[in-house]
């Protein structure tokens, strides 16, 4: 079965730095999809960034980035010119390309807060 | 406006009385799912449905029935809640397998 591994419980950033948020998975498919998800105070999921597994090159979302590792089964997102609205709880996801159902495999979250 | 809606958004409730959440879909989305979300879990799936009539168990899907009697709406029922159902439930739907999901809003539920 394949786990999603957040190893961050929270993390702090200053309005209008960078951060990086950690990911780590474990899985023995070659065809997937990774997502990133932010949950702001409304419990809404709002999709961030989505990485499929057979493109190298990492995909970008304005100021949101990823750095996707596949060898190393990493997928990190940075957020650049942090804003106090990017303030939420951050899901990483993984997803099989092969498995019926659309089943997304979460991290457990890392809460963002951003200092203003 | 697409949107996935879910009802309630807040239930508190006593052990054991049979309890249903829905879930309806305006986009004709194939695929629904049912997550439950836990502090230090993340979201984990409950059941899920590719079309109409057509269900299958997710990862947690102890205590819980879902039924697709037509597409746009996937009720989730607590025959007999249990204080360990206490959580975080969301409804997602997507056009089919390996699509974007869309969640609702989150259905918060608390079994005393």
């Amino acid at each position: 079965a394949q786990t999603v591994t957040q190893s961050q419980p929270e993390m702090s950033v200053q309005e209008a730095e960078t951060v990086t948020l950690s990911c780590t998975y474990d899985t023995s498919e070659s065809d997937y999809y990774l997502f990133w998800y932010k949950q702001p105070p409304s419990r809404q999921m709002i999709l961030v960034i989505r990485q499929e597994a057979y493109k190298q090159q990492n995909a970008t979302e304005n100021r949101f980035s990823v750095n996707f590792q596949k060898a190393a089964k990493s997928f990190s997102l940075k957020i650049s010119d942090s804003q106090l609205g990017d303030a939420a709880m951050y899901f990483c996801a993984y997803r099989s390309a092969r498995e019926y159902g659309n089943k997304l495999v979460f991290g457990a979250g890392t809460i963002l807060r951003v200092k203003s | 406006e697409a949107q996935v809606t879910q009802n309630p958004r807040y239930l508190i409730t006593v052990t054991g009385k049979k309890l249903t959440v829905t879930c309806s879909q305006n986009m004709n989305h194939e695929y629904m799912s049912w997550y439950r979300q836990d502090p230090g879990l993340g979201l984990r799936q409950i059941y899920y449905s590719m079309n109409v009539e057509v269900t299958d168990k997710g990862d947690v899907p102890e205590g819980y029935k879902v039924s697709r009697k037509e597409k746009r709406n996937f009720p989730l029922i607590l025959e007999s809640p249990s204080p360990n159902q206490t959580s975080l439930y969301f409804c997602a739907s997507s056009p089919f397998n390996n699509q974007p999901q869309h969640f609702g809003d989150g259905t918060r539920l608390s079994i005393l």
